[in-house]
């Protein structure tokens, strides 16, 4: 079946740090491709999305391209903030009828000031 | 601004109690969906539902329940709480054809 596999935290970076967190995935049709981001004692938020190849999503200083040659969706920001701490699900949609996301485990981002 | 809303946001109770979790979202959505999060923080799909009176189990088996009489509503049950069931609970729900998933902001519930 579909499935994500996301770099695994936790992580720790310094304000104004580039970030890089890795996705990639295995699917069997052209699925879409999402990060959610989750602050201390939320729900989760939709942060971008792409939903075909070579589409960039971008949102809050937070960019990630859908490369289908690598089967990849990582998420980029090139200076943290304080207030992005928090954990980041790469998800991708199931296509095949089930209309359902499949998340990764997720990663947790402390940033220091 | 996605609406959708889950009470309480905690809960301590204690074992053997039954307890129902609520869900509530006003976009008119017709799909919705369970999920438990574990303190690692990965999410696990208990529950979902099409629509008024569908509901299905997830990928991780449950001891709780679900109902879908409404579309607005999805309250799920859990008839005698154990300290196994302790985690935090998220309700989602999608509009249809947008794989969108919008999210409550989650149960931390507690079983003593």
């Amino acid at each position: 079946g579909d499935s994500v596999t996301q770099m695994e935290g936790p992580v720790t970076l310094s304000e104004e740090a580039c970030l890089t967190i890795n996705c990639t995935y295995t699917a069997t049709g052209y699925p879409s491709l999402f990060w959610y981001v989750q602050y201390p004692g939320e729900g989760l938020q939709l942060l971008l999305k792409a939903t075909k190849a070579d589409d960039k999503g971008s949102n809050k200083g937070f960019e990630a391209t859908y490369r289908k040659e690598t089967t990849s969706f990582h998420l980029e920001k090139g200076s943290v903030q304080v207030s992005d701490s928090a954990v980041y699900f790469c998800a991708l949609s199931d296509e095949g009828g089930s209309e359902k996301l499949v998340f990764g485990k997720g990663m947790k981002l402390t940033v220091n000031p | 601004e996605a609406d959708i809303y889950q009470t309480p946001r905690y809960l301590v109770i204690g074992t053997g109690k039954k307890i129902t979790l609520e869900c509530s979202q006003t976009m008119g959505h017709d799909k919705m969906y369970w999920y438990q999060q574990d303190p690692g923080m990965e999410l696990h799909l208990i529950h979902y539902s099409y629509g008024v009176n569908s509901t299905e189990k997830g990928d991780l088996s449950s001891e709780s329940t679900v109902s879908r009489i409404r579309t607005e509503h999805f309250p799920l049950t859990l008839e005698s709480a154990r300290p196994s069931h302790t985690s935090q609970y998220l309700c989602a729900s999608m509009d249809r054809g947008r794989y969108e998933q919008y999210f409550g902001p989650g149960t931390r519930l507690t079983v003593t």
